[in-house]
């Protein structure tokens, strides 16, 4: 089955800093890649999310990076804010084989003032 | 829409009885939707995967007859834990697969349940 790997398992940044989380698959057949945020307590958010057919994707502070040679993908976080601070979760699942995701070991992140 | 909620947010229990968790989408039917479970400051671990009008399929090391999982709409899937145990105390959360907004192999999660078995 799939195994994905997740590094930094915590990061600290200061404030406007840029932070970078890095996750591997295993499964070459892995064509979908989310990436989610979970605040204690609470449901893990969908932030961003990439597919095999492309390399990169942007939305405002946030990129992903997909290596589809090198089975690893990658969160880009530009201009960090104290409110960006979470645990941050990657995962890879095969759209139409079951979707089922499988999650990295989560990175916490702090953005210190 | 993909806003997905949970039922309850928070129970406790004696041990040795049976707790259900109903989840749903709101505003977007579901024929897919799957059971996590988050142990503290741990990974979201895939314990099954509900279908709509069929039977679950568990992830390895899964008890399907202690977690009993139906999903009888497309909209509802619930998890009975059954005879619970203080080993059983975790937080559950569900997901469900689509939406309206997003992509069909986009999951969106519930707020979770939070179980502690006395």
């Amino acid at each position: 089955g799939e195994n994905v790997e997740q590094h930094p398992s915590t990061l600290s940044v200061q404030e406007g800093d840029s932070a970078v989380i890095k996750c591997t698959y295993s499964d070459s057949a892995s064509n979908y890649f989310p990436w989610y945020k979970q605040e204690l307590g609470k449901r893990p958010q969908l932030i961003i999310d990439i597919r095999s057919n492309v390399g990169e994707k942007k939305d405002q502070r946030i990129a992903v990076t997909l290596n589809k040679t090198a089975k690893h993908f990658s969160l880009h976080i530009t201009e960090t804010q104290p409110e960006d601070s979470a645990v941050y979760f990657c995962a890879a699942s095969i759209t139409g084989g079951g979707n089922k995701l499988t999650f990295g070991t989560g990175t916490q992140l702090k953005v210190e003032l | 829409g993909a806003v997905v909620s949970q039922h309850p947010s928070r129970v406790i229990c004696k041990s040795g009885t049976s707790v259900k968790i109903e989840c749903r989408s709101l505003d977007f039917q579901a024929t897919t939707m799957f059971w996590y479970r988050q142990f503290p400051k741990k990974s979201l671990m895939l314990m099954a995967t509900s279908n709509e009008g069929s039977k679950a399929t568990y992830e390895q090391g899964v008890e399907k007859d202690k977690f009993l999982i139906n999903h009888a709409s497309l909209t509802l899937s619930t998890l009975t834990v059954t005879s619970a145990h203080p080993e059983d105390s975790s937080f559950y959360i569900c997901s469900a697969l689509g939406g309206t907004s997003g992509a069909p192999d986009t999951q969106y999660f519930g707020p979770g349940t939070r179980l502690t078995v006395l």
